[in-house]
């Protein structure tokens, strides 16, 4: 009965390949994001979707997408994966018109 | 871009002492922030929040402090315990938006 939960923990994968990552929320909430948690701990906004609206933080190079099958699901599909995309990604999610966010276990994303 | 920022990285308290965890803010627009606890290998955790409108506001064994004047954010835990021990983050938000803005973290470690 996890509120935010995140597939695959661990992942580990060359550089290069493709990769999925998957988060589900049961909340209810209507906003979800993905954060990107750097090896110094600084946390990162990569992008914001509800049902209406996706923004997109323009750093975050096009090799990043979020997909989102339906309200409770925002999963990141990262193509051509670099060594700097080595990070913690995490989801999270808040109802509508809040910032309280609920945050996922975190991905840890080891590209090698 | 504007940021949020924390004085000091790292603060060491031992058990039973109050813990202070400051915040700088640069966007004089924010009117919304939100403390967060990441404990290792997990995700952030809501702690407590304030609006603008206020200065102070409790929680159980935290307060926060809000100066708009100098623009600083304050986190006090009292009777700090080992479980406290984790990362902790001050997050802000510009009326409008619902996307959450972290700043940089402090590791607080509680000795016993």
């Amino acid at each position: 009965d996890t509120a935010v939960s995140q597939t695959p923990k661990y992942l580990v994968t060359q550089m290069g390949n493709d990769k999925s990552i998957k988060c589900e929320q049961n909340l209810g909430h209507d906003t979800m994001y993905w954060y990107k948690q750097d090896s110094k701990k600084f946390l990162k906004i990569m992008f914001s979707y509800n049902n209406k609206e996706l923004i997109i933080n323009e750093t975050v190079p096009n090799r990043f997408s979020p997909k989102s099958p339906d309200k409770a699901h925002l999963n990141l599909h990262i193509n051509s994966l670099e060594l700097g995309d080595s990070a913690v990604y995490f989801c999270a999610s808040s109802p509508i018109g809040r910032t309280e966010a609920f945050f996922g276990q975190g991905t840890r994303l080891t590209v090698v | 871009g504007e940021s949020v920022g924390l004085h000091l990285p790292t603060l060491s308290v031992q058990e039973g002492d109050n813990s202070i965890i400051n915040c700088a803010y640069s966007n004089s627009a924010s009117d919304y922030f939100i403390w967060y606890k990441q404990e290792s290998g997990k995700g952030p955790q809501f702690i407590i929040d304030i609006r603008s409108n206020m200065d102070k506001r409790q929680g159980q064994r935290v307060t926060v402090l809000l100066n708009k004047t100098v623009k600083h954010l304050s986190l006090q835990i009292a009777a700090t315990q080992p479980g406290d021990s984790a990362v902790y983050f001050c997050a802000e938000n510009e009326g409008g938006s619902y996307i959450p803005t972290f700043g940089r973290g402090t590791s607080l470690i509680v000795h016993p």
